[in-house]
């Protein structure tokens, strides 16, 4: 079945550090990609989608491309603040299955000052 | 102000009981979904409903029946509640119900069983 792959766990930065969350999906056939954070206490917020190759989606500040030739979809930030700390997830849309979303298990992102 | 409201925000359950999850949008939107969240498993896809009609079950207990009285409204029963059952239970929707919509997420039922 279609899934998303997060290898990233846990990623400890101090403010103004680039970030990069690695996500890697799996899927029969093209499906829309999406990145969602969620605070503490809170349920998870879209960021951004992009459902296209080579397609780059952003919000934020945050970024990421559509890579279907590496079946990826980096999240990326220039240079992070201490808001930006939180959980973030990769999911995946495949057309053929509605509209439900496979998450990844999701990078806790800590931003030190 | 949330657009999508859930309540309670937690809950404390015994085993054996039985709890309903209420859960309420004000986007104007025709689908509506229930995931869960553990330590075990981080987003877990419940079921989809889209003009009050189910959609997609993934859930392999008939424990958990979903209800809607209203198009905006998908409520969440768990019946014989077990401890296995704790987890933030999220409920969520999407402008329609078809091609990888975009979720938009409530803020949570804590649920803890004892």
């Amino acid at each position: 079945g279609d899934s998303v792959t997060q290898t990233e766990g846990q990623v400890a930065l101090s403010e103004e550090d680039f970030l990069t969350i690695h996500c890697n999906y799996s899927a029969s056939g093209y499906p829309a990609l999406f990145w969602y954070v969620q605070y503490p206490g809170e349920g998870p917020q879209f960021l951004f989608r992009a459902s296209r190759d080579k397609e780059k989606g952003s919000s934020r500040g945050f970024e990421a491309t559509y890579n279907k030739e590496t079946t990826s979809f980096h999240l990326q930030k220039a240079s992070v603040q201490e808001s930006d700390s939180a959980v973030y997830y990769c999911a995946l849309g495949d057309r053929g299955t509605g509209s439900k979303l496979s998450f990844g298990k999701g990078a806790k992102l800590t931003v030190s000052p | 102000d949330p657009k999508i409201i859930q309540k309670p925000k937690y809950l404390v359950a015994v085993t054996g009981s039985e709890k309903i999850l209420i859960c309420e949008q004000y986007l104007g939107h025709n689908a509506m979904y229930w995931y869960r969240q553990s330590a075990k498993k981080p987003l877990e896809f419940m079921f989809s409903y889209s003009y009050q009609k189910l959609m997609d079950n993934q859930t392999a207990s008939s424990r958990f029946q979903p209800q809607s009285s209203k198009k905006n409204h998908l409520d969440l029963q768990i019946t014989a509640l077990k401890p296995d059952d704790s987890a933030t239970y999220f409920c969520a929707s999407s402008q329609d119900w078809g091609c990888a919509e975009t979720l938009y997420f409530g803020s949570g039922t804590r649920l803890t069983v004892l």
